[in-house]
């Protein structure tokens, strides 16, 4: 089956700073990979997705990348702010619409220096 | 709506006894998942129905847990006899299973077994 490894595992920045979560898959049939933020205590929420026919998605201040040579794809946050501290999970499936298929990745929690 | 609802949001018992979960997902979605996460394991997707039809029960870890889902607003997990193992947070979410399938959690159900 799929897997998907995540890092770095923790992650510390300052205020104002970019950070970069990476992500790798191992089978090549997947084709949608969506990013999902866990606050302290909440629930996972999604923040951002990628299908494997683009390489590239923004909102704001987040972007994902993808590589499907390489297999692997990675969220960006620019400008982060306190508010951006959180668990963040990638993941990958391997059937658009198919979420019975999708594998997280172990988390990366991110903490913005005030 | 008023999104995935889960009860009870904490659970303490002690080992050997009956824990059930609950969960409503939201209204006119046909998927629902019931996720565990750990520190160890992360999340871990444990089985998901498909217009109240389990199709995947291959991530229950053992006959101790079990899940159903009588009709299209109501699914439980219920874990006999619990071990202290079992600790953890559980989730529930739902899907509408097309598109971009995104995944909506409720808020969890932690799990303490003494």
């Amino acid at each position: 089956g799929e897997n998907v490894e995540q890092h770095p595992s923790t992650l510390s920045v300052q205020e104002g700073d970019s950070a970069v979560i990476k992500c790798t898959y191992s089978d090549s049939a997947s084709n949608y990979f969506p990013w999902y933020k866990q606050e302290l205590g909440k629930r996972p929420q999604l923040i951002i997705d990628i299908r494997s026919n683009v390489g590239e998605k923004k909102d704001q201040r987040i972007a994902v990348t993808l590589n499907k040579t390489a297999k692997h794809f990675s969220l960006h946050i620019t400008e982060t702010q306190p508010e951006d501290s959180a668990v963040y999970f990638c993941a990958a499936s391997l059937g658009w619409g198919s979420a019975r298929q999708l594998t997280f990745g172990s988390g990366t929690q991110l903490t913005v220096l005030p | 709506d008023a999104g995935v609802i889960q009860s009870p949001r904490h659970e303490v018992t002690e080992m050997g006894q009956e824990v059930t979960l609950r969960c409503k997902p939201i209204s006119g979605h046909d998927y629902l998942f019931w996720y565990r996460q750990t520190m160890m394991r992360g999340l871990e997707l444990l089985i998901y129905f498909n217009n109240n039809v389990p199709i995947d029960d291959s991530g229950m870890p053992e006959d101790r847990f079990s899940a159903k889902m009588p009709n299209a607003s109501f699914s439980t997990l219920k874990i006999q006899p619990s071990e202290p193992r079992d600790s953890a947070v559980y989730f529930c979410a739902s899907s509408t299973g097309s598109g971009a399938n995104v995944l909506t959690f409720g808020a969890g159900s932690r799990l303490t077994v003494l």
